[in-house]
């Protein structure tokens, strides 16, 4: 275990369903990230969280939802979602935005 | 052309051989981070570079600002170490990290 824990491991949904994933991190860290990672591509970044406020946020599609309610959790809601948004899911956390991450096992996800 | 490059994209040794994987960059940067993903996903962040050249156990990495590229070396190659290794770098325009296309390591018996 690194110190972020994400729930799930593996999630299997349909294209109409609604799901979210969890990250978790007691670290004492201030930043917060979600990457997404596609098979044969680099790793894409979501969003960032510092201090529980979205700072960033890479033209993602509005299916995607982040959500930060504290400093230790990150969430990632996720509703009516395709096929190509199957990938694995990583969430990461840093002392401050920008500094030496500590990334999760991440979430395989796959869209049926 | 990507900002952030890495070589070689797949690389096989043999258990105890030196190993040398490149980053290039095209952008200004505060920092470089190397990262190794193991298979299943996990990633682990080994270094964050802005000058110079740092150590920890069989791996060393060093950073040449002017020529912007970085290398990450492992020595006495051991079959645990086969892994994705991932360059990231942060550029100093905006916030914002970039990451390589990744290389591809088998290390064998």
């Amino acid at each position: 275990e690194t110190g972020v824990t994400q729930t799930p491991r593996h999630l299997v949904m349909g294209m109409t369903n609604k799901k979210s994933l969890k990250c978790e991190q007691h670290l004492g860290h201030n930043a917060m990230y979600w990457y997404k990672q596609s098979a044969k591509k680099p790793l894409e970044l979501m969003f960032v969280y510092s201090l529980e406020e979205r700072v960033e946020n890479n033209s993602v599609p509005s299916r995607f939802s982040p959500e930060c309610p504290n400093s230790s959790h990150l969430f990632l809601h996720l509703h009516t979602l395709q096929p190509e948004d199957s990938a694995l899911y990583l969430c990461a956390s840093s002392q401050a935005k920008g500094q030496g991450y500590t990334f999760g096992s991440g979430t395989r996800l796959t869209v049926v | 052309k990507n900002e952030v490059e890495q070589s070689p994209q797949n690389l096989t040794a043999q258990e105890g051989e030196f190993i040398t994987i490149n980053c290039s960059y095209s952008v200004g940067i505060s920092a470089l981070h190397w990262l190794q993903q193991h298979p299943g996903g996990g990633i682990v962040s080994l270094f964050m570079l802005s000058s110079g050249k740092k150590k920890h156990g069989r791996l060393i990495a060093t950073i040449n600002i002017q020529e912007k590229h970085s290398s990450l070396h492992i020595t006495a190659s051991h079959p645990r170490d086969s892994a994705v290794y991932i360059c990231a770098v942060m550029k100093t325009s905006y916030d914002k990290v970039i990451f390589g296309p990744g290389t591809s390591l088998s290390v064998i018996p």
